[in-house]
């Protein structure tokens, strides 16, 4: 079974507007981290947010916040006032456990577009 | 601070050849990784290490090599490329989890083609 299942291949948004870009995945472990990052065209990989299972807030950093639903298994990413630069691929990923660091597992990836 | 530096940024080797990935940081952390990313399959794990001496296989580990002799390196060797490993190779580091850990730090990435 997929660990980290992204099913959006790509997104369209309007400039300024809110877009969420779902993420669900599967582990039996007590314990995880959910991350999120975004590869522009140029290809490096950015970081943009993280929650952890034992986390009680939904994670918020800037623009970014996550749409944490535990019993769902559900990891969505919310991006705010759409930006041009926020055209890229974005991926979310998985942490299972701790003892053997952050070996994170990756989904497909969701490619969106900004439109003006 | 220079974070994650991976070299060399493009490489071409013919079958059967090997070749040494670089991957250097200088944020003192315990884990590192390498990946390879291929296309609409994400990211996959190569090997990784916890701490220096100390490596283990990722999901996808054949046909690489990995050590960890010194906290800040951690080089991937390839040890008879094949066309199959055309992809591009990006290296991450980390706190561990628990520590400082929510954040994996990644380099630019390595473009590797073998003909």
């Amino acid at each position: 079974a997929q660990k980290i299942t992204q099913t959006q291949p790509g997104m369209f948004v309007q400039e300024k507007e809110a877009v969420t870009l779902d993420c669900t995945y599967d582990t039996s472990d007590p314990s995880y981290g959910l991350f999120w990052y975004k590869q522009p065209s140029s290809g490096e990989m950015i970081f943009l947010i993280y929650q952890g299972s034992y986390d009680q807030q939904n994670a918020t950093e800037g623009r970014y916040s996550l749409n944490f639903q535990k019993a769902r298994k559900s990891a969505n990413l919310v991006i705010s006032a759409s930006q041009l630069g926020d055209s890229a691929m974005y991926f979310c990923a998985m942490r299972e456990g701790e003892e053997y660091g952050n070996k994170l597992v990756f989904g497909a990836g969701t490619i969106l577009r900004v439109k003006s | 601070n220079a974070g994650v530096t991976q070299t060399p940024k493009f490489q071409v080797l013919k079958t059967g050849q090997s070749m040494t990935l670089q991957c250097a940081q200088d944020m003192n952390h315990e884990y590192m990784s390498w990946y390879r990313q291929d296309p609409g399959m994400g990211l996959r794990l190569i090997h990784y290490s916890v701490g220096a001496g100390i490596t283990d296989q990722g999901e996808v580990p054949n046909g690489y090599n990995v050590s960890r002799s010194t906290t800040e390196d951690f080089p991937l060797r390839l040890l008879s490329a094949a066309p199959s490993q055309t992809s591009v190779y990006f290296c991450a580091s980390s706190f561990l989890p628990g520590q400082g850990g929510e954040k994996l730090f990644f380099g630019s990435g390595t473009q590797l083609s073998v003909l």
